[in-house]
Order: C-alpha cells, then sequence, then structure tokens
C-alpha cells in the first residue's frame, strides 16, 4: 500500500526553465508534507516543507503547493540550474511532522544546459 | 552539512551474521528516526527513538532492534543478516515538539550482505 506517489521516475529540463514535480497522498492523516533532494553516495537534503493549513510555501527558487481537496502537491523550481540535477523525494508525515515519515519513490530530475 | 554523522560509511557482512549501525544527532536534537532505503526505492521506516524510548515502528521483523542514548545518539542492530537486508540505512534527527519538524538526514551507511 504505496500511501505516497511520484508517477514521474525522471524528467529532464531544459537551464534556466521550470521544473515542476508532483506527489500524490491517499492517506488523510497526513498533514504535513516535506521535498528532500537526493545526490548519489549522500544523504537526503531537506529543501522545502508545507503544512496543510497552507496550499503554498515559497523558499527562493523553490514553491510547494498544497491541494488538500486532491491530495496532490507540487514542488516548482524556477529557475531550473544544473545543480539541481538530482534525485526529488516528497516525504509526508500525521502530526506535523511528529510521527514517521511515509517517502514516494523519487523522481530523477536532469537538468540539460 | 546537516550534522547528523553515521558510522561506518560502508559495511560488507554475510548472511548470518549481526552488524551494528552508529549515528550522532545534530546538537539540540532529541529524536532519532531511521530508515532502509532499498535500490531505487524511497527510504522506508523503521523506527524512531524519543529521549530513549521506542516511539514508532515500521513494519521490520523484531531481529531490527535499536538504542537511543542519553546524549541522543543512537544505535541500530540487526541480528541473523539475510540477503534483503543490503540496503543504504539513513539516520535522521528532529527537534520533536517544535513547531517545525523537519528531519535532517546523515550520509547513511551502505550495508552489502553476501
Amino acid at each position: 500500500d504505496q500511501q505516497v506517489k511520484q508517477n514521474s521516475p525522471s524528467l529532464s529540463v531544459q537551464e534556466g526553465r521550470i521544473s515542476i514535480l508532483n506527489c500524490d497522498y491517499t492517506n488523510s492523516m497526513f498533514d504535513y508534507f516535506l521535498w528532500y533532494k537526493k545526490y548519489p553516495a549522500e544523504g537526503p537534503t531537506f529543501l522545502i516543507s508545507i503544512s496543510s493549513i497552507k496550499d503554498k510555501n515559497e523558499d527562493g527558487r523553490f514553491t510547494v503547493f498544497l491541494n488538500k481537496s486532491a491530495k496532490h502537491l507540487s514542488l516548482h523550481i524556477v529557475p531550473s540550474q544544473p545543480g539541481d540535477s538530482a534525485v526529488y523525494f516528497c516525504a509526508a508525515s500525521a502530526n506535523f511532522g511528529n510521527e514517521k515519515l511515509t517517502f514516494g519513490t523519487g523522481t530523477r530530475l536532469t537538468i540539460i544546459p | 552539512e546537516t550534522g547528523v554523522t553515521q558510522s561506518p560509511t560502508h559495511l560488507i557482512k554475510t548472511r548470518g551474521q549481526q552488524v551494528t549501525l552508529r549515528c550522532s544527532s545534530q546538537s539540540g536534537h532529541n529524536t532519532v528516526s531511521w530508515y532502509q532505503q532499498a535500490l531505487g526505492q524511497g527510504p522506508q521506516f523503521i523506527f524512531q527513538y524519543y529521549r530513549e524510548e521506542e516511539n514508532g515502528r515500521g513494519n521490520f521483523p523484531p531481529r531490527f532492534s535499536g538504542l537511543q542514548f542519553p546524549n541522543y545518539s543512537s544505535e541500530l542492530n540487526v541480528n541473523a543478516l539475510e540477503l534483503d537486508d543490503s540496503a543504504l540505512y539513513l539516520c535522521a534527527s528532529s527537534r520533536r515538539d517544535s513547531s517545525k519538524n523537519i528531519q535532517y538526514f546523515g550520509a547513511g551507511t551502505r550495508l552489502s550482505v553476501l
């Protein structure tokens, strides 16, 4: 039972354009969502989070949108840079992050120079 | 740099052996969570420790056990290793009871079981 799904295993985007990564969830108890970025041979690096009381959160080039009725969130990266090439994981938690993280399977983003 | 350190970075064991992985949490954090990441998958939750007590466990057998110490560092022990235990083991530390509870990960321990 995969409660967090990232349906696109890979995505290629031209440098300077917008990258949009998508994530769907099924568990209504989730109220806190996070995006992590992972390079090979490193642990996941926290990027940005959003609580279920918001529908948008911005941090520099990164914006996360949450659509609770659709149980869908997306990460927008603008403008995309070569250093953004990595695997991106969506994660969800209950109790505002105090519970375990449930991860999606990841999307490999490649930025084309 | 998250301030979460894991040791060792790589480990090779044979089936049936036992292994101990170690994690030092970030300063000021009181919670440690362990995850297993198989190739091509997202990390899977093993268990979490808060103030030296287990605080939630994922779908892993009892041969996976852990400890948290008074300085909030932690160990993951796996007994009777199986081939399927080969994976990247990730430790994450966080501060429970904060308004923004974010888990910060170490670089992981790559375990190979032959």
